[in-house]
């Protein structure tokens, strides 16, 4: 049982580049979450899911989007690179709403 | 929206006790919860408050207050390893979590 993965762990981009944040749970939750943790300023969330097939917009939306295909994947996605983007990006899932949230190692991801 | 305040930084003696304060103002609540964050590290789930009072979990105590918008985390018998960020987050009506921008616990020999 790995829990959440995320991948790469590291990235650097280019500014206007796009990326993908790969994000998989292998423990069948239902809710899936993106958050980016930038210094000094605590988790901030991006997108969340409440099943597959279902997205919303969390606190700071904007430059990301996001899909949900099936329960076990979340991907995030960067289309046009900005350096305010640069952060460290955790993907974190929980089994229902109000249960705690598991967070994966994180992609740390620099763009220059 | 949710306005959560902690201390920015703490430093405690090995085996002393610590306590971490949180404040919160929020336009809905369902809980709160406790993170530990290593450097470099995931945040890990440390304990939850959704009634007021006491949670126990070995040398760890949550206490919540939800009439004063106030939380502790209370972390006894203090070892190296308890050097960490603690992050508050608060859960709204939607189940969306708010968290605080965390309080850095150094442990000194």
């Amino acid at each position: 049982n790995a829990g959440v993965t995320q991948t790469p762990k590291f990235r650097i981009l280019k500014i206007g580049q796009s990326m993908t944040l790969q994000c998989t749970q292998d423990m069948n939750h239902n809710y899936m979450y993106w958050y980016r943790q930038d210094p000094g300023m605590g988790l901030k969330l991006i997108y969340y899911s409440v099943g597959a097939g279902i997205t919303d917009k969390g606190e700071v939306p904007n430059g990301y989007n996001v899909s949900r295909s099936t329960t076990e994947d979340f991907p995030l996605r960067l289309e046009l690179a900005a350096p305010s983007q640069t952060s460290v990006y955790f993907c974190a899932s929980s089994l229902r709403g109000e249960g705690e949230q598991y967070f994966g190692p994180g992609t740390r991801l620099t763009v220059t | 929206g949710q306005n959560i305040d902690q201390p920015t930084e703490m430093t405690a003696t090995e085996g002393a006790i610590v306590q971490i304060n949180c404040t919160y103002q929020t336009s809905g609540f369902n809980g709160l919860f406790w993170y530990q964050q290593h450097a470099g590290e995931a945040p890990t789930f440390l304990s939850y408050n959704v009634l007021d009072g006491l949670e126990e979990k070995g040398r760890f105590s949550s206490f919540l207050s939800r009439s004063k918008g106030y939380s502790y985390l209370l972390l006894k018998e203090l070892q190296m390893k308890d050097s960490a960020s603690y992050l508050c987050a608060v859960r709204d009506n939607d189940y969306k979590l708010s968290f605080g921008a965390g309080t850095t616990v150094t442990v000194r020999a």
